[in-house]
This record gives C-alpha cells, sequence and structure tokens, in this order.
C-alpha cells in the first residue's frame, strides 16, 4: 500500500544543534516529495521539494533534504537549530509523476521539533 | 509563492447547520484542493476541483460535501448538516508548477 512514514513523533533538540527528520515513502516509483512546517495555529507553509535531479534539495530558512531512491527516504536536516524553528514538521508526497495526472498529497502523520534555550 | 486567502479564520456552528467555508485563490489556478487536520492528527486529503469539476475525492468527502466555485474565483467547501466530528481545520490549496500552497486555514468547532 502506498504510504508516508514519518518514524518520529516528536524530537527535542538544543538550540544550535544539528536535526535531521527523517521521512520514508512507499510507491512504486518516486512521487514528488515535499516537506512543509506548521506553526501553532497556523497555516503549512512549503520548506522544499523533489521532484527530479539532484537529489540534495535547498529549501528556505536554512533547511535541506536528501533524496535516496535506494532508502525511498526523504530526510530533512538542518546544520543548526534556531528557537524559531520550533513549529511542526510534515513531509508530503505526490503520485503525480507516477499517474500521469495532478493528484492530491499524502501526508505523514508529522514530527513535532521542541528546541531548548 | 500564491497567495491563498480563506474565510473565516474561525467558525463556530451547532450539529446539523449548514456552513460554507471559503478560499480565495490571488493569481489564476487550475487546481484547486480541499484538506482537513482534525486536531493533534495529520492532514487528510477531501477533494480536488479542476476544470470547474471535481476531480477526486476521498472517502471523507461523503454527500455531506459539495465544492464549488460560483463566481470564477472564490473555492467554497459547504458541510449540509455538520456533525462533531466535522470539527477540524479546513485547509485550502492551490496548485503551482508541482507544488502546492495552502492557505491560513479555517478552524471549524461544531458543538
Amino acid at each position: 500500500a502506498q504510504s508516508v512514514t514519518q518514524p518520529d513523533i516528536h524530537i527535542t533538540v538544543s538550540e544550535g544543534a544539528s536535526l535531521e527528520l527523517r521521512c520514508n515513502y512507499s510507491y512504486g516509483a518516486t512521487p514528488y516529495l515535499f516537506w512543509y512546517v506548521q506553526s501553532p495555529g497556523q497555516g503549512l507553509q512549503l520548506l522544499l521539494k523533489y521532484f527530479s535531479g539532484d537529489t540534495l534539495v535547498q529549501g528556505i530558512k536554512g533547511f535541506e533534504a536528501e533524496f535516496k531512491r535506494s532508502q525511498s527516504s526523504f530526510n530533512l536536516r538542518k546544520p543548526s537549530v534556531h528557537w524559531s524553528d520550533a513549529a511542526e514538521y510534515f513531509c508530503a508526497v505526490d503520485p503525480t509523476s507516477i499517474s500521469g495526472s495532478a493528484r492530491q498529497l499524502t501526508f505523514g502523520s508529522g514530527t513535532q521539533l521542541t528546541v531548548l534555550p | 509563492e500564491p497567495e491563498v486567502t480563506q474565510t473565516p479564520s474561525h467558525q463556530v456552528t451547532q450539529m446539523g447547520q449548514e456552513v460554507i467555508l471559503r478560499c480565495v485563490p490571488i493569481s489564476n489556478h487550475l487546481y484547486f484542493y480541499w484538506y482537513r487536520q482534525i486536531l493533534g492528527q495529520k492532514v487528510e486529503f477531501l477533494v480536488s476541483f479542476y476544470n470547474n469539476e471535481i476531480s477526486e475525492k476521498s472517502e471523507i468527502f461523503d454527500d455531506q460535501f459539495s465544492v464549488e466555485r460560483p463566481d470564477g474565483s472564490n473555492f467554497t467547501l459547504k458541510i449540509r448538516s455538520t456533525k462533531l466530528e466535522d470539527s477540524a481545520m479546513y485547509f485550502c490549496a492551490v496548485r503551482g508548477a508541482v507544488e502546492q500552497y495552502f492557505g491560513p486555514g479555517t478552524r471549524l468547532t461544531v458543538t
């Protein structure tokens, strides 16, 4: 079955520390891949996307993500976390690249990030 | 990044009442989506809308739900007879070249 998994429900890091949030997908081929961030009571902001080409993609706010086909993963990273990064992070996939017609996003269950001072 | 606005930001309604949630994408788009997020849960797809008709819908999108784009700009989600379990954040999204851009959401509270 097609699915998106974020194995970490909650991650706590200290400000200035590095961060990696995991995302795995299970599809027959490589879908479009995204990371969104949601601050409390807010909407979903697109951090970055992967649809082809370079497997290391840069996003906003200093985030990057690496696509690894062999592991069906698209992990989000940041070298040095700021207190303002505390939020919920969602990995999402779009199988449009597989189906050939525009499709909806399927979201992972999210990872809540807490940043300690 | 396309701007998407949603109104109202918060709607409180009694069970059995009809609600209409509105989405206004600022620029022209072809694909529109509604998603919902029940408190503490992940974002779930409801329906997609293309060329003035429903393109896909999830099992959540039953006969109580409908969507339309009445005037070529506003994109609305109607829930005919709300239930307690409809309480959630409802997000509108538009499709860019590949990605989707989300509005700030409407928090629907059914009492």
